[in-house]
């Protein structure tokens, strides 16, 4: 069945750092990635997405990039801060439908 | 413009009762989803409603429920509660249609079974 792999499962980096979040989807047909921020005690937030037909997404210090040769995409966030903190979820969808499959999540902490 | 809205925030309940949860979605989104998140586990899929009808359901056994009302807003019901119910149910939305669109979360609800 469709399968997302997500890692690493926790990263720790220095303040001002950069983080790098890796995952891996089986359908081919796929064709949207969303990446959801989710801080303790709230629902996931989108911060970033992207559609098959585009290579790399910036948004301020956010990127994606997808490699749909490899069936891989991967969260950049440059110049961490401590509310960078949290656990990050990708996504992506089955075929063009609406059901996404869900990474099990990275664990970002950001050490000040 | 209002997110995502769900309520309770907290919902308390014993083995064998019913839960019903809420969720209002962003205005002129139809599509609802549910979902599932077990403490230190990814989130589960439970149930998809677009036009008032539900489209799809995740893994869940049948006493997971639910319906879309006219205004789209929706309930998830639980019956039988069992202990391991006991999970963050997060709904989320979308313009609906059934296309890969972005879905939209709101902040969960926390469901604990004793």
């Amino acid at each position: 069945g469709e399968n997302v792999e997500q890692h690493p499962s926790t990263l720790s980096v220095q303040e001002g750092d950069s983080a790098v979040i890796k995952c891996t989807y089986s359908d081919s047909a796929s064709n949207y990635f969303p990446w959801y921020k989710q801080e303790l005690g709230k629902g996931p937030q989108l911060i970033i997405d992207i559609r098959s037909n585009v290579g790399e997404k910036k948004d301020q210090r956010i990127a994606v990039t997808l490699n749909k040769t490899a069936k891989h995409f991967s969260l950049h966030i440059t110049e961490t801060q401590p509310e960078d903190s949290a656990v990050y979820f990708c996504a992506a969808s089955i075929g063009g439908t609406y059901k996404y499959i869900f990474g099990t999540g990275t664990r970002l902490k950001v050490l000040a | 413009e209002a997110g995502v809205t769900q309520s309770p925030t907290h919902l308390i309940k014993t083995r064998g009762q019913q839960a019903t949860l809420r969720c209002s979605p962003i205005s002129g989104h139809t599509s609802v989803y549910w979902y599932q998140q077990a403490l230190g586990l990814g989130l589960q899929f439970l149930l998809w409603y677009d036009e008032g009808e539900e489209r799809n359901r995740g893994n869940f056994p049948p006493r997971f429920s639910g319906r879309q009302f006219p205004n789209y807003s929706s309930e998830l019901n639980v019956n039988a509660l069992e202990l391991e119910d006991s999970a963050l149910y997060l709904c989320a939305s979308s313009l609906g249609g059934g296309a890969a669109d972005t879905q939209y979360f709101g902040p969960g609800t926390r469901l604990t079974v004793l």
